[in-house]
């Protein structure tokens, strides 16, 4: 069985403090996807990045950065110099090669003027 | 571009009641997805389907039936709606090979 957990229910944080959103996961998978998702107060729900389980290499887009490690099964996300238009759930999902995905709870982001 | 496209985007049922939810997507994607959100809670997979005429159960199908006749629509149906459906509904969609599920808006759905 596949589970994404996000032990971080909120955070709170002022404008242009960053934010790092924990995820933990557990699969018996080989292969497998992991997906960050975004779902503003609107309530629809915003693809953001996916990574492989084959590719490990960290990356940074824009303002956002993940961090991802086999090792100990974690995919974090970090939002650098915070803007009040980041406060949203945040979703960490799971994959694998059925194309079903598992997703945590959230962690929902409050960004403070 | 439309995307996905789910209607409507609220309804109140009185408990028994039976009504579908529609979803379209446009991107001539393979696989579609029925899922549930309750409040505080991620994402729950009620049904899924990989082609037109094959559907398949997710996590938390029960008091839900789908159907797919074509590659663009895969609505839901509610058959005597009791208070536990009362949830956010999100369809979503992917292409076969490249598994990114693009959602739509959802459907807020009270039952009374």
């Amino acid at each position: 069985a596949q589970k994404v957990t996000q032990a971080q229910t909120e955070i709170s944080v002022v404008e242009k403090e960053d934010v790092t959103l924990d995820c933990v996961y557990e699969t018996r998978d080989t292969t497998y996807y992991l997906f960050w998702y975004k779902q503003p107060p609107s309530g629809e729900l915003v693809f953001l990045i996916r990574r492989n389980s084959f590719d490990e290499q960290n990356e940074i887009s824009g303002r956002y950065s993940w961090n991802f490690q086999k090792s100990t099964s974690s995919f974090n996300f970090t939002i650098t110099a915070s803007q009040v238009v980041d406060s949203a759930v945040y979703f960490c999902a799971l994959g694998s090669n059925d194309y079903k995905l598992s997703f945590g709870a959230g962690t929902t982001v409050t960004v403070r003027a | 571009n439309a995307g996905v496209t789910q209607t409507p985007k609220f309804r109140i049922l009185k408990i028994g009641q039976s009504m579908t939810l529609q979803c379209a997507q446009d991107m001539n994607h393979n696989y579609m997805y029925w899922y549930r959100q309750d409040p505080g809670m991620g994402l729950k997979l009620i049904y899924y389907s990989v082609g037109a005429g094959i559907t398949d159960k997710g996590e938390v199908p029960n008091g839900y039936n789908v159907s797919r006749s074509t590659t663009e629509d895969f609505p839901l149906r509610l058959e005597l709606a009791a208070p536990s459906q009362t949830s956010v509904y999100f369809c979503a969609s992917s292409l076969r090979d490249i598994n990114i599920q693009y959602f739509g808006a959802g459907t807020r759905l009270s039952v009374l």
